[in-house]
């Protein structure tokens, strides 16, 4: 059964730094590409970046180019965002999900499985 | 960045009725459109991949429709239980952009 756990999130002061994590079990992250993709009642949904199945590709959107790095433990099948510096602007729910289909497809930015999300805020 | 539109941003239909939600991309992004429901406190789940692909598990009712830039997701014979807020998602050009959505109330 596919699985994504996800934890990590809580208050952090603007400019400080924040670990997310995201612990996959029913699959491993050599055969997914997974993303990170946050959400907010006014800008709704919005991508912010991806780690490919082999580990050496990042993508990130432009909104968090930068700041947030995207990472991974494969050891523990588990996926980290660090937020870095983060702003007000960055307050959101934030989730992992799983690419439903390989590279070059354009399945590969579907999401089939989610996290449960958590809850950032940024406030001081 | 491509755009997508959803409309309407709302709707509010009975037990048993069909409800159409209409996504445009602003560019052509042939048929990598998918379709998410998602409830209160809950993550966006997966109904409708390559714009008519059914995801594994989803209630037959639900169907996907259209190419290029206009489509469609149909609830046919509407359940209480698809009382949700419905995205629209593009998966043709990096980076991945989603519609604003639309909240069926029942």
């Amino acid at each position: 059964q596919v699985q994504l756990v996800q934890s990590g999130g809580g208050v952090v002061q603007p400019g400080r730094s924040l670990r997310l994590s995201c612990t996959a079990s029913g699959f491993t992250f050599n055969d997914n590409a997974i993303h990170w993709v946050r959400q907010t009642p006014d800008k709704g949904l919005e991508w912010l970046a991806l780690l490919s199945d082999d580990g050496f590709n990042k993508f990130y959107a432009d909104s968090v180019q930068g700041r947030f790095t995207i990472s991974r433990d494969s050891s523990k099948n588990t996926l980290f965002l660090q937020l870095n510096s983060p702003t007000a602007d960055d307050t959101a729910v934030y989730y992992c999900a799983r690419s439903k289909g390989g590279r070059g497809s354009g399945l590969y930015y579907n999401f089939d499985y989610w996290g449960q999300g958590t809850l950032v805020t940024v406030s001081s | 960045d491509i755009q997508m539109t959803q409309s309407p941003s709302s709707v509010t239909a009975s037990v048993g009725d069909r409800v159409t939600i209409t996504c445009r991309a602003s560019q052509v992004i042939s048929s990598w459109l998918a379709w998410y429901q998602q409830k209160p406190g809950k993550a966006p789940h997966l109904l409708i991949f390559a714009a008519s692909g059914l995801q594994s598990g989803v209630p037959s009712r639900f169907s996907g429709g259209g190419s290029g830039t206009q489509f469609t997701l149909t609830i046919n014979s509407l359940q209480p239980e698809d009382s949700a807020t419905y995205f629209c998602q593009q998966g043709h050009s990096f980076p991945p952009t989603f519609g604003g959505g639309t909240k069926v109330e029942i």
